[in-house]
């Protein structure tokens, strides 16, 4: 069974400070994403990644960056954490194939102060 | 660019009644759709997918190409139903594995 893994589930951070968010799989999979989800709006892409090194800007990027160094590590980075950041960020993988789903983990809740 | 309209925020029916969850994309090329489900202070997974044309836990989902839609049905909904449900569009006319999803309809099944 697929096992996406996020380092922390709850995260509290200052305005200003850098943070760090962790995603792990354990699958092999091509691809890795970072979603945000906030109620009312859905799943919203930020980032995803197709191989390692590789990045592609979703639908909201602004104040994000990410790093894929290695195939199974994907991570997603607030440069200067604002409280509009303040969310569910969920990360997934997938296989590279167009009808593959996604195999998400189990989310980390961003609280900005 | 694709975009998925999930109509109703939250839909509830009583325990036994017939579920449906709308599901509309604007797509012009041969979409790959999903339905993904979360259930409480559970991770969001796959519920099916078109390709499939299979059955999950009593829900069927047909793609209507004519109407745009992907309407998630079940005949008899059950308390276990409860959950959040999104609609998901896949896009492989523009060479890219990112997933569109629909804002959610939470669904509620009253005893």
């Amino acid at each position: 069974d697929v096992k996406v893994t996020q380092s922390s589930r709850y995260l509290v951070k200052r305005t200003g400070e850098k943070v760090f968010l962790e995603c792990v799989q354990d699958m092999d999979h091509e691809n890795m994403f970072w979603y945000r989800q906030d109620p009312g709006l859905g799943l919203r892409l930020i980032y995803f990644s197709y191989d390692v090194k590789m990045k592609e800007k979703g639908d909201i990027p602004e104040g994000y960056s990410v790093s894929r160094e290695k195939k199974e590590r994907f991570s997603l980075i607030l440069e200067s954490a604002s409280t509009n950041q303040t969310s569910m960020y969920l990360c997934a993988s997938s296989l590279a194939s167009y009808n593959s789903p996604l195999h998400f983990g189990n989310g980390t809740r961003l609280t900005v102060t | 660019a694709q975009r998925v309209t999930q109509p109703e925020k939250l839909l509830s029916v009583f325990k036994g009644a017939p579920v449906e969850l709308k599901c509309n994309y604007s797509y012009s090329g041969s979409p790959e759709l999903f339905w993904y489900v979360q259930y409480s202070r559970q991770r969001l997974q796959l519920l099916l997918r078109h390709i499939s044309r299979e059955s999950i836990k009593g829900f069927t989902a047909d793609l209507n190409k004519g109407e745009t839609s992907f309407h998630l049905k079940k005949p008899f909904a059950q308390e276990e139903d409860s959950a959040m449900y999104y609609c998901a569009l896949s896009d492989p006319g523009a060479g890219s594995y990112q997933l569109t999803f629909g804002k959610g309809t939470k669904l509620s099944v009253i005893p």
